[in-house]
Parts: structure tokens; C-alpha cells; sequence
């Protein structure tokens, strides 16, 4: 596709399930960074790849988040035992240029509203 | 945490006048964007202006950056209603993750 793909739209489950959210950046594109959205705030940064290298993971709350991108393409991130503070928008962008090269603006996708019952 | 804050927080206009965004940040920067929301979509890459620029143009967007004040500004020139969204600016400290605002909601009525 032509931008940034994410999936499900929608995830809404139980406090303490395991959610996995997925994210299909745009093709070539380097680099890949999630990010989260509470209502009425801005993306608050969670993590980033530079091809299949976490390169930052500052942002991630806890070690119940976590993010791989095994092929340099397709990103998951993962959150074990959910709890209803995790309610959200999660937002994943790319880039072409591999961060620290060069100014490229980043391209967002649709996101995945997360809501924990 | 959000390093900018944008100004005002919310704004209303009629069709056709001009929308002045402002935000300003607290770090040095490589580059500053600026983005648009509807309705809890998608962000929307507006603009990028480098931090050894000053102001650039896109279209109906005109973006200055003041790096002694660390502030930028937004202008959207004869607005129209499909300009409606919440706007932020983001800033690129180390050309890795974005820092953003808290947004300023647009609303041009017909």
C-alpha cells in the first residue's frame, strides 16, 4: 500500500490479556518508530528501529511493552498482562532515511485504538 | 512528556480569514514539523523547516522558526472549512523521535 498500514483498527479485551499490534510501514522506508496517544494529547514517543535494530526504547512504560521488528519490515508491539492505563491510541510511523542522516519527515498511520475492560 | 506547547489551545474562525498557530519548545532542535489531526485520524505531515531555516512555505502554509526564542509559528491563509483538525507541532532533537505538542484545535466556520 501506499502508507503506513495498521492492524486491528479496533482491540478491545479483557484487563490482563496479552495484545499484540501490528504495523506495515511504507515500503523502503529505514526507519519505524511507535508511538502512543492519549485523547486530547499529543503522540508521546514509545520506541524506534532502524531496520530490524531497536535503536531507543526509552519511551516503553514498563517492561510489560515490548517491540520487535525481525525483518527490517513488519513491526509488533506487544503488551503482556494489559491493564485499563493502557487504554490508548498506538500510533506507528516511518521514514526513509535512517535517523541521525538526514532531516525526513515521518509518516503516520491510522493507528490502533486499544481499549482494556 | 511533551516538550512544545502550542497557542492558543483552541481556535475559531470564519472561513476565509487567516489561522496563526504558535508553538514553542524547550530543547535545540535539528528540525521542527508541524502536523494536522481530523477527528482522531491520522497525523498528516504538514511541513519540516530545518533549524538553519527560517521561514518556508507550502501552499497556503507558511512556517517561520525563531531558534533564539525556540518558538515556530503556523499561518494558514484563507482558511476554509476542510482546514477544521487539531494541529501540532513536533520537534527532532537528535533526528530520532519526535517530541510533540499539545495541539491546537482549528475550527473554520462556514
Amino acid at each position: 500500500g501506499a502508507g503506513v498500514s495498521q492492524s486491528p483498527r479496533y482491540k478491545v479485551t479483557k484487563r490482563g490479556q496479552d495484545v499484540a499490534l501490528r504495523c506495515d510501514p511504507i515500503s523502503g522506508h529505514v526507519s519505524l518508530y511507535w508511538y502512543r496517544q492519549a485523547l486530547g494529547q499529543g503522540p508521546e514517543f514509545l520506541t524506534y528501529f532502524n531496520y530490524e535494530a531497536q535503536q531507543d526504547k526509552s519511551g516503553l512504560p514498563n517492561d510489560r511493552f515490548s517491540a520487535e521488528r525481525p525483518e527490517g519490515s513488519i513491526s509488533t508491539l506487544t503488551i503482556q498482562r494489559t491493564e485499563q492505563r493502557d487504554s490508548a491510541m498506538y500510533r506507528c510511523a516511518s521514514s526513509l532515511a535512517q535517523t541521525g542522516m538526514g532531516n525526513q519527515p515521518q509518516h503516520f498511520g491510522d493507528g490502533t485504538r486499544l481499549s482494556i475492560l | 512528556s511533551q516538550q512544545g506547547e502550542e497557542d492558543p489551545q483552541a481556535l475559531s474562525i470564519q472561513e476565509g480569514e487567516n489561522a496563526t498557530m504558535n508553538c514553542s519548545y524547550k530543547t535545540s532542535i535539528n528540525n521542527l514539523q508541524w502536523y494536522r489531526q481530523n477527528s482522531g485520524r491520522g497525523l498528516v505531515h504538514l511541513i519540516l523547516i530545518r533549524s538553519n531555516e527560517r521561514e518556508k512555505h507550502s501552499g497556503r502554509l507558511r512556517v517561520t522558526l525563531d531558534t533564539s526564542k525556540k518558538s515556530s509559528s503556523l499561518l494558514i491563509t484563507a482558511s476554509r472549512a476542510a482546514d477544521t483538525a487539531s494541529y501540532f507541532c513536533a520537534t527532532d532533537a537528535r533526528g530520532n523521535k519526535l517530541t510533540f505538542g499539545t495541539g491546537t484545535q482549528l475550527k473554520v466556520e462556514l
